[in-house]
């Protein structure tokens, strides 16, 4: 067990529609990280947060959002949702921020779009 | 920008046969690597990771791996595999405050 707890494991949806993908970290974990994983793209890393504020961001699109809040939970919100969006969505979470941080992943959010 | 090569995408060895997973990265600066394992249905486990020093590094499982700076690589080892280490295997890369890069990655088979 990680420590990162991640919710829903699965959702499924339909084409257009909003989904939120929450994640809770480690406890004592600053950072948050989200990734999403496909078979194609394999494992891209979409943003960072640090205590708050956005730190990094990768290869997010427009189309999707995140925040983290104040007892350091964050949410991932993927709208407009396309079925290239289909998915495996990992976060996760190291004390500090810093290349150096080892990652400790969620068993991730699988997102289908019919 | 840095990349992590993971050259090959599916290995199969006997239970009991020697490991290594291959890793080459580019990156300028010094990197700091890492190797994690994915299992059906959960989420990335780190094994072990490197950033400074002894260049052969010891990780959970019985698995190693060795930084070779003038090779650019990184490869994951292990003695004798044994049934359970079946998975996929990542190798990523980053550096100073830079996200994480990861390979394609490797998915290990094990028969018996």
């Amino acid at each position: 067990d990680s420590g990162v707890t991640q919710t829903p494991k699965h959702l499924i949806t339909a084409t257009g529609q909003r989904v939120t993908l929450r994640c809770s970290p480690r406890s004592g974990d600053l950072s948050v990280y989200w990734y999403q994983q496909s078979l194609d793209q394999g494992l891209q890393f979409l943003i960072q947060y640090y205590n708050g504020e956005e730190r990094a961001k990768g290869n997010i699109l427009e189309r999707f959002s995140a925040q983290q809040f104040p007892d350091l939970h964050s949410e991932l919100n993927l709208s407009s949702l396309e079925l290239g969006d289909s998915a495996l969505y990992f976060c996760a979470s190291s004390p500090s921020t810093g290349g150096m941080q080892p990652q400790h992943f969620g068993d991730g959010t699988r997102l289908s779009i019919l | 920008a840095q990349s992590v090569t993971q050259p090959d995408i599916h290995i199969t060895v006997s239970e009991g046969a020697s490991l290594e997973l291959r890793c080459n990265y580019s990156y300028g600066a010094t990197p700091y690597l890492f190797w994690y394992v994915q299992s059906p249905g959960q989420g990335l486990q780190l094994l072990l990771k490197y950033f400074s020093g002894d260049t052969l590094v010891q990780g959970i499982k019985g698995f190693e791996a060795e930084f070779k700076r003038s090779q650019s690589s990184f490869n994951l080892r292990k003695p004798s595999v044994h049934w359970s280490d079946a998975a996929e295997y990542f190798c990523a890369v980053a550096s100073g405050n830079t996200p994480l890069v990861f390979g394609k990655g490797t998915r290990l088979s094990v028969i018996a």
